[in-house]
C-alpha cells in the first residue's frame, strides 16, 4: 500500500510570511496526526484528527497555526505568520482506528521548514 | 503530564554487539508503547508496538519489553549491523502521544 505523502519536502520562508503543508494519509486510515519536531527533540503532537473531526489540538498554537481535514482524507497545516522558532520538521502520520485505541502510526517523510 | 526519557542520548558500538536502549515514562496509564526508527532527513518508521496488556514484542533481531509498573521499556537489538545506525525513539500512548528525545545509535563496521 502507498505510504503517507507530504509536500513540499523543504520550504524556506522569511519570518512573518505564511506557509502551508499538505498531507495525504494511507487509504482507509481514520486518524491523522501533525507533529512538530525541532532539531534534537522528539516529535510533539500538534493536532489529531479522527475522520474530519479534531480529537486533540491542545498543543497547537492557535494564534498562528491552523489545520483542517476536509472530507476526512487529506489535510493541510498552515502557519500565519511564521516566527523563527517555527523552524522544524513537520511530520504527518496516520493510523487505523481499532477498538477505540490507536494502532501503529505510519509517518510521512516530513516537511523541513526554515524560517529566516 | 506524561514525560518520556530515553537513555543514553547517543551510543556507539562495534558491529556484532548486542545492545539495549532504554525508555522510561512517568505515567503508567498508557494504552501502548511504540518504538520507532528515524533516519536522517526522513520520517519515522514503526518498529514494534506493545499493547499495555503485553510484556514484549519481537521482530527479527529486535525485542521490546514493557514493564508498566516501573514505567520502563527496553529495546534489545541483537547482533548489531551498520545498517542499524539511526535514531531510535519511543512513544507512550495515553490521552495523546508522548515521544522521548531519542537515542542516536552508531554501529561501527
Amino acid at each position: 500500500e502507498a505510504g503517507v505523502a507530504q509536500s513540499p519536502r523543504y520550504k524556506i520562508i522569511e519570518k512573518r510570511q505564511s506557509v502551508a503543508f499538505w498531507c495525504n494519509p494511507i487509504s482507509g486510515h481514520a486518524t491523522l496526526y501533525w507533529y512538530q519536531q525541532i532539531l534534537g527533540q522528539g516529535p510533539k503532537l500538534l493536532i489529531q484528527f479522527q475522520n474530519n473531526g479534531v480529537v486533540d489540538d491542545s498543543q497547537l498554537p492557535k494564534d498562528r497555526f491552523s489545520a483542517e481535514r476536509l472530507k476526512g482524507v487529506d489535510s493541510t497545516l498552515k502557519i500565519q505568520p511564521a516566527k523563527l522558532e517555527d523552524s522544524a520538521v513537520y511530520l504527518c502520520a496516520s493510523s487505523r482506528l481499532r477498538g477505540g485505541f490507536t494502532d501503529t502510526q505510519y509517518f510521512g517523510p516530513g516537511t523541513r521548514l526554515t524560517v529566516l | 503530564k506524561q514525560e518520556v526519557t530515553q537513555i543514553p542520548a547517543a551510543l556507539s558500538v562495534p558491529e556484532g554487539e548486542n545492545l539495549v536502549l532504554n525508555c522510561s515514562f512517568t505515567d503508567s496509564a498508557i494504552y501502548n508503547l511504540q518504538w520507532f526508527r528515524q533516519d536522517p532527513g526522513k520520517g519515522l518508521t514503526s518498529l514494534l508496538l506493545i499493547q499495555s496488556s503485553q510484556r514484549e514484542q519481537t521482530s527479527g533481531r529486535l525485542n521490546a519489553s514493557l514493564d508498566k509498573s516501573s514505567g520502563r521499556s527496553t529495546l534489545y537489538i541483537a547482533a548489531s549491523q551498520p545498517g542499524d545506525s539511526a535514531t531510535y525513539l519511543c512513544a507512550a500512548t495515553g490521552n495523546q502521544f508522548y515521544f522521548g528525545t531519542g537515542t542516536s545509535l552508531t554501529v561501527i563496521p
